[in-house]
C-alpha cells in the first residue's frame, strides 16, 4: 500500500515561471491538503481539496497560486510567475472522511527552489 | 482563528532520560491534538494523537497529556533513544474543521 506520492522531490525554477507541484493520495484517501514549510518553520495551510471540489482555500496567497484535484489523476498545486519568496518546502497530505478518526498521512515533499 | 504556540524550540536530552515538548492553543473549540515527527528531508509522520474528551494517551514510549482548561497539551517521551532525534510538531484542529495549525517545532537532540 504506497503511501502519499508527491513528485518531483525537488523543483528548481527561475523566477517568472511555473511550478506544478503533483501529489497522488493513498488509496482509498478522498481528502487532500497542501501546506507550505518555511525553513525552520511549521507547516502552514494552504487549501483542502476534495475530488473535483475546493473545500477550504483559505490558506492560499490570493494571486498566482491555484490547486485542483481532479477526477482522474492527482491533485495540482500550481505556482504561476514564481518568485524567491516561493522557496520552500510543499507537502501533500491525505486522509480518509473524518480526519480525526485517522488523522493524515503526509508525502515526502516538494522542495521548491526559485533561482 | 486557531494559533498554536509550542516549546521549547530546541530540546537536548542525554540518552534514556525523558523529553517534554509543551503546547498551548488559543481556540477553545479545538478538540483534536495530534503530533507528528519530521526527520531530515522527510514529510511529518503522525505519532500520537488525542481528543479532547480525553485526558492522558500513551503508546509505549510515547504519552500526550491535554489540559483542556488551561489550553495546553504536552508530549513526553521516556526512556528517549537516538532514533528519536527529530523535530516534533504539535498540532491543533477541530472535528468537523479538516485544516490543522501547527506550532513552530522542537528540535530534539538525544545525545548518547
Amino acid at each position: 500500500n504506497a503511501g502519499v506520492m508527491q513528485n518531483p522531490r525537488h523543483l528548481v525554477r527561475r523566477r517568472g515561471q511555473e511550478a506544478r507541484l503533483r501529489c497522488s493520495p493513498m488509496k482509498g484517501h478522498s481528502h487532500v491538503y497542501w501546506y507550505r514549510q518555511l525553513p525552520e518553520e511549521g507547516l502552514k495551510f494552504m487549501v483542502y481539496l476534495q475530488k473535483e471540489n475546493i473545500i477550504d482555500e483559505s490558506g492560499m496567497p490570493k494571486e498566482r497560486f491555484s490547486a485542483e484535484f481532479p477526477k482522474e489523476g492527482p491533485s495540482i498545486l500550481r505556482i504561476q510567475q514564481v518568485v524567491r519568496g516561493d522557496s520552500a518546502a510543499y507537502f501533500c497530505a491525505s486522509s480518509p472522511p473524518a480526519l480525526t478518526n485517522y488523522g493524515y498521512t503526509f508525502g515526502s515533499g516538494t522542495r521548491l527552489t526559485v533561482v | 482563528g486557531e494559533n498554536v504556540e509550542q516549546h521549547p524550540s530546541t530540546l537536548s536530552v542525554q540518552e534514556g532520560d525523558s523529553a517534554v515538548i509543551k503546547c498551548t492553543y488559543s481556540d477553545s473549540a479545538s478538540n483534536y491534538f495530534p503530533w507528528y515527527k519530521q526527520e531530515l528531508g522527510k514529510g511529518p509522520q503522525l505519532i500520537i494523537d488525542i481528543r479532547s474528551n480525553v485526558g492522558e494517551k500513551k503508546d509505549q514510549r510515547i504519552a500526550v497529556t491535554l489540559n483542556k482548561t488551561a489550553k495546553h497539551f504536552s508530549l513526553h517521551i521516556t526512556e528517549t533513544q537516538p532514533e528519536d532525534s527529530a523535530v516534533y510538531f504539535c498540532a491543533a484542529s477541530k472535528i468537523g474543521n479538516e485544516k490543522l495549525t501547527f506550532g513552530t517545532g522542537t528540535r530534539l537532540t538525544i545525545i548518547p
